[in-house]
């Protein structure tokens, strides 16, 4: 159980084209779910919490108009790129929190995301 | 954790030997930290978590130390095996806000 998915698993796109990742929860509801970025050998930078519902929450430094985030059912939150550059070249993870496990967070994949 | 730029810490061990990995954190608020498991192309994998109360807490060949005195965790692996080579984050927030903050990670290879 506790499952998280991440569609797609890689994309390579071109300068000034918009990208959308899809997460999933696929056995159980989440109520909150997050978007991480992750550069090489780095670590995971919280980028957004995204409610079921309700607008994203962005950290600082993130540009939400950049970063468009939906999460508009309880088992689907999607990240959109937005006119995509070589910088935003990176490892981009979600995960999600099941409401039952209150702390809890289950880590999706990952999708490598690469603009040329 | 504290993430500190570009430079991964790596750990090798032979193979049955006990590794020990060490994380530093910043807030000394926290109350909740975990440690997860990344293998290269994957997303973390939840390996145990510990709150402020507890010192010590033991799990499958895995055993996590709090220190909040000086703000350190460490992550104990026993009898490692070949398929405990990965990267491994420490991570820290506050039980019931669901936010946490990454370490920088330390890979561990282990060396048959």
């Amino acid at each position: 159980g506790a499952v998280v998915s991440q569609h797609p698993s890689w994309v390579i796109c071109k300068s000034g084209t918009s990208v959308k990742i899809e997460c999933r929860s696929l056995d159980f509801q989440a109520t909150t779910m997050f978007w991480y970025r992750q550069f090489p050998k780095q670590s995971l930078m919280l980028m957004a919490t995204s409610n079921e519902g309700s607008k994203a929450t962005y950290e600082q430094g993130v540009e939400k108009d950049k970063f468009l985030i939906n999460h508009a059912s309880l088992t689907l939150s999607t990240l959109t790129v937005t006119s995509a550059h070589p910088e935003d070249s990176s490892f981009y993870i979600c995960s999600a929190r099941d409401g039952l496990q209150y702390n809890e967070q289950f880590f999706g994949p990952g999708t490598r995301l690469t603009v040329l | 954790g504290e993430s500190v730029g570009l430079h991964l810490p790596t750990l090798s061990v032979q193979e049955g030997d006990n590794s020990i990995i060490n994380c530093a954190y910043s807030n000394s608020a926290s109350d909740y930290f975990i440690w997860y498991k990344q293998e290269s192309g994957k997303g973390p994998q939840f390996i145990i978590d510990i709150r402020s109360n507890m010192d010590k807490r033991q799990g499958q060949r895995v055993t996590v130390l709090l220190n909040k005195t000086v703000k350190h965790l460490s992550l104990q692996i026993a009898a490692t095996q070949p398929g405990d080579s990965a990267v491994y984050f420490c991570a820290d927030g506050y039980f019931g806000n669901e936010k946490l903050t990454f370490g920088t990670g330390t890979r561990l290879t282990i060396i048959p």
